[in-house]
């Protein structure tokens, strides 16, 4: 079982760029999530999707974050542009079943830093 | 609406000792409690869940967890600390029926030492 895989684990980039983290759920798994952690803020939800759809994307801070989720296997979030207050920890994590009740299952994270 | 309160940001304790990490929640249906772990530069990894089944809960790595309703507690302790146990430790809850909308306490850092 290969787990969540996250993409890039790290990310340097410089303020105006655009930036995209990818992110693999584990298979079977039919809803996934996109949090961000810093140390002012804590862990934060962004968005989760549900068999692909979006269901709440309260979370994502502004109109310059975007994520899409194009099939089961494959979800990507955006930032364009990149600013330096963007810089934190971004993980992505699906959920399933374990123990007969759901439980959400994190990836690595994505540590970004915007210069 | 559900809340989860980390009563401590840090714990230290030495090695061989007992562990304490305390979490007290807010909700207003059934909760389901959860604890995670996070290794420096790691990702969460879940230790353990507590879904209104059995009130004590056995997790990975010889920490457990007790759930008591009256006084809206749900401690993590393990009765021999390891060096390896050093690392931030998050007390979740949901209260929704499903894991999809989980609130995290702000962490408790556990530093052990020799």
């Amino acid at each position: 079982d290969a787990g969540v895989i996250q993409s890039p684990r790290h990310e340097v980039t410089e303020m105006g760029q655009e930036v995209t983290l990818r992110c693999k759920p584990i298979s079977g798994h039919n809803s996934l999530f996109w949090y961000r952690q810093t140390m002012m803020r804590g862990l934060e939800l962004l968005i989760y999707f549900n068999n692909n759809v979006p269901i709440d994307d309260s979370g994502m801070p502004e109109d310059r974050f975007s994520a899409k989720m194009p099939n089961a296997s494959f979800s990507t979030l955006k930032i364009q542009p990149s600013e330096p207050r963007d810089s934190a920890v971004y993980f992505c994590a699906s959920l399933g079943l374990a123990g007969g009740t759901d439980t959400q299952y994190f990836g690595p994270g994505t540590r970004l830093t915007v210069l | 609406a559900q809340s989860v309160t980390q009563l401590d940001s840090h714990v230290s304790v030495s090695e061989g000792t007992p562990v304490l990490l305390r979490c007290n929640y807010s909700s207003s249906y059934s909760p389901s409690l959860f604890w995670y772990v996070q290794h420096p530069n790691k990702g969460l990894q879940l230790l353990l869940k507590y879904t209104s089944a059995a009130t004590l809960v056995k997790g990975i790595n010889g920490f457990e967890a007790e759930f008591k309703k009256s006084e809206t507690s749900f401690h993590l302790t393990k009765p021999s600390a390891h060096m390896s146990d050093a690392a931030e430790y998050f007390c979740v809850v949901t209260s929704t029926g499903t894991a999809s909308k989980l609130t995290f306490g702000t962490g408790t850092r556990l530093q052990v030492t020799l």
